[in-house]
């Protein structure tokens, strides 16, 4: 079946380190994007990618790395940088246009201790 | 700017009584419409959708929404609820035939009371 994974589930660093969250799919979309959730703030979108080897900020993308090097995976990399990262992450995808929705992963908890 | 507004964060409901989750957009043109659901600790997964045609659509788990252009409203509904429809409900809005960008509402938290 199609969809889209995201790894792990449960993530912890300590304070100071980079990680990468990891996001595949095999639906064949051409766009892939990253959220972040906190409780109570809905979803703040970070990067977006259209097509392979393209991508562009959202509206939270400060602290926050990414690469699109095959159109099936789009990495995120939560730097040193990013002052507040404990948050849960959610990966989704679409196809290029025409309305069709998001597929979204089942979301990587990082907790930075 | 394109805006999609969920009037209320938090709804307690009785279970076996109705819902309807509000949802309001400001949009210059005609939209596709979404409401998608989230469990806790999981993604979002799709409910319905609406693009064009009949104004009422049917989706999964027994929910229905209908679209009031004269409203800018797309509100969620189900007529008896269970207690497994705790979750967040989230509509969102893309303007048709400009893309796949969705625009998301802030979430409305439903609970059900026994």
């Amino acid at each position: 079946d199609g969809g889209i994974t995201q790894s792990p589930k449960y993530l912890f660093r300590k304070e100071g380190q980079n990680v990468t969250l990891s996001c595949e799919q095999n639906l064949n979309h051409d766009a892939m994007y990253w959220y972040r959730q906190d409780p109570g703030q809905g979803l703040r979108l970070i990067y977006y990618s259209q097509i392979v080897n393209d991508f562009q900020k959202g509206d939270i993308a400060e602290g926050y790395s990414v690469s699109r090097e095959k159109k099936e995976s789009f990495p995120l990399t939560v730097t040193s940088a990013q002052k507040n990262p404990t948050a849960f992450y959610l990966c989704a995808s679409s196809i290029a246009s025409g309305g069709s929705g998001y597929t979204f992963g089942s979301g990587t908890r990082l907790t930075v201790v | 700017a394109q805006s999609v507004t969920q009037p209320d964060i938090h709804i307690t409901v009785s279970e076996g009584a109705s819902l309807e989750l509000r949802c309001n957009y400001s949009y210059g043109a005609t939209p596709y419409l979404f409401w998608y659901v989230q469990s806790p600790g999981q993604g979002l997964q799709l409910l319905l959708k609406y693009f064009s045609g009949d104004t009422l659509v049917q989706g999964i788990k027994g929910f229905e929404a209908e679209f009031k252009r004269s409203q800018s409203s797309f509100n969620l509904r189900k007529p008896s609820v269970h207690w497994s429809d705790a979750a967040e409900y989230f509509c969102a809005v893309v303007e048709g035939n400009a893309g796949n960008m969705l625009t998301f509402g802030g979430g409305t938290r439903l609970m059900v009371k026994p």
